[in-house]
């Protein structure tokens, strides 16, 4: 059974550009988490979702940023105009199914983001 | 979810137990301790977690007091590749309103030495 997959794993951008990053759920897993840790700081939680549908975006910067898991395919996390400070390394989690389940997150090895 | 408070750093002779403490003197009675770690610029792991009884799976063993006002991770044979820095988050159970939110503190910083 293969883990979460994030890519890319290194993704560089100028600022002002676009940033997508994918995440594909452990097989059978219907929730996936997206959290960011900039440089030298903890994990912060952005967002929570169930296939097409968005459950929890607290976390997630009010502009510029977008999250989505549609029916088919996998999660995306989309920043648009990106800045300097955006610079991080952004995990993906699943999980299976609810109950004490939620919160045995299952994560992917990260997406490291540099803006230049 | 209540606060948990974890020391900043351990130290631990590779082969020898690892105990790092976690305490969480406000938890309430249908909060979990669950433990994760994340070994350098990798994803978190999960570890174990637990409600009230002492739990043990391949990876480590979870104490908890029988107040539940802290707990201990145990790693019994600490090896090099345990060094990361280790989380205790109380997390109420699922038919609370944080829907799989996990929130990560500062964490302990454990380095397990030759």
């Amino acid at each position: 059974n293969a883990g979460v997959m994030q890519n890319p794993r290194h993704l560089v951008r100028r600022r002002g550009q676009e940033a997508r990053l994918r995440c594909s759920p452990m097989k059978g897993h219907s929730h996936v988490y997206w959290y960011r840790q900039l440089p030298e700081e903890g994990l912060k939680f952005m967002v929570y979702l169930q296939k097409e549908n968005i459950i929890d975006e607290s976390g997630m910067p009010k502009e510029r940023f977008s999250a989505e898991f549609p029916k088919e395919g996998p999660s995306i996390l989309r920043i648009q105009q990106v800045v300097r400070g955006d610079s991080a390394a952004y995990f993906c989690a699943s999980s299976p199914l609810l109950g004490t389940g939620w919160y045995e997150q299952y994560f992917g090895p990260g997406t490291r983001l540099t803006v230049t | 979810d209540a606060k948990t408070t974890q020391p900043p750093s351990m130290d631990c002779a590779e082969g020898r137990a690892a105990n790092l403490p976690c305490n969480h003197s406000t938890i309430s009675g249908n909060e979990y301790v669950y433990w994760y770690r994340q070994i350098h610029s990798q994803g978190p792991q999960y570890i174990i977690h637990g409600l009230k009884n002492n739990e043990t799976n391949e990876m480590a063993s979870l104490i908890i007091t029988e107040d539940r006002k802290s707990s201990t991770l145990i790693l019994p044979h600490a090896t090099l590749r345990d060094t990361a820095v280790y989380y205790c988050i109380a997390i109420r159970d699922a038919g609370g309103t944080s829907y799989g939110k996990l929130t990560f503190g500062q964490g302990t910083i454990l380095t397990v030495h030759p």
